[in-house]
């Protein structure tokens, strides 16, 4: 399986844009790349994927290279609500979670 | 529509003792999963079911785990006997046919003691 390397920790302010990065440089031509997070007793929570286009939706934009190596995730306006453990996953048939970024918004 | 159940949220036991963990997927998701995410670390798969028929169960612990999904709808995790190493969230997700996005329930934190 692709291995994905992300950032332990991070920090973002109330209403900035967050963004996330993720490694991926093992990734197959054909692998897409997942994220999703995870609030604080509540189950992981699916944001976005994408394959090698951009990719935008209610909640997230995702910016992945264009030789695939690595993407970021992009909250726009970060609110509190919004402070989570956020995993990156390239899917190969299974889902295989890492320990994930958990980015902290600081009011 | 209605995300994926699961049942109870919260259960104590001593070790030794068995439990049992229900969940429901999304209505018309044909593939179920059972994810253990032990504190600090990502869920990790424990069983996949598509429809009735187990597609993938090499990471359960099938000396004391077992699952079953009779019906291709809802499924039941058991452990018996329960160690302490068991105390863990127990996730529960479900996939549509032409989909590759899994939803996850709730989860039912277990503990042992």
């Amino acid at each position: 399986d692709a291995k994905t390397t992300q950032p332990t920790s991070m920090d973002c302010a109330e209403g900035r844009a967050a963004n996330l990065p993720c490694n991926h440089s093992t990734i197959s031509g054909n692998e897409y790349v997942y994220w999703y997070r995870q609030i604080h007793s509540q189950g992981p929570q699916y944001i976005i994927h994408g394959l090698k286009n951009n990719e935008t939706n209610e909640m997230a934009s995702l910016i992945i290279t264009e030789d695939r190596k690595s993407s970021t995730l992009i909250l726009p306006h970060a609110t509190l609500r919004d402070t989570a453990v956020y995993y990156c996953i390239v899917l190969n048939e299974k889902l295989t979670f890492g320990t994930g970024t958990r980015l902290t918004i600081i009011p | 529509e209605a995300g994926v159940a699961q049942s109870p949220r919260y259960k104590i036991i001593e070790k030794r003792q068995s439990v049992a963990f229900w969940c429901n997927p999304i209505s018309g998701h044909a593939t179920l999963y059972w994810y253990q995410q032990i504190l600090g670390q990502g869920p990790k798969l424990l069983i996949q079911f598509q429809n009735n028929g187990v597609v993938d169960d090499s990471q359960l612990p099938k000396d004391r785990f077992s699952a079953e999904r009779l019906k291709g709808v809802d499924s039941t995790l058991k452990i018996q006997p329960a160690k302490l190493e068991d105390s863990a969230v127990y996730l529960c997700a479900s996939r549509g046919q032409l989909q590759e996005t899994q939803y996850f329930g709730p989860g039912t934190r277990l503990l042992v003691l």
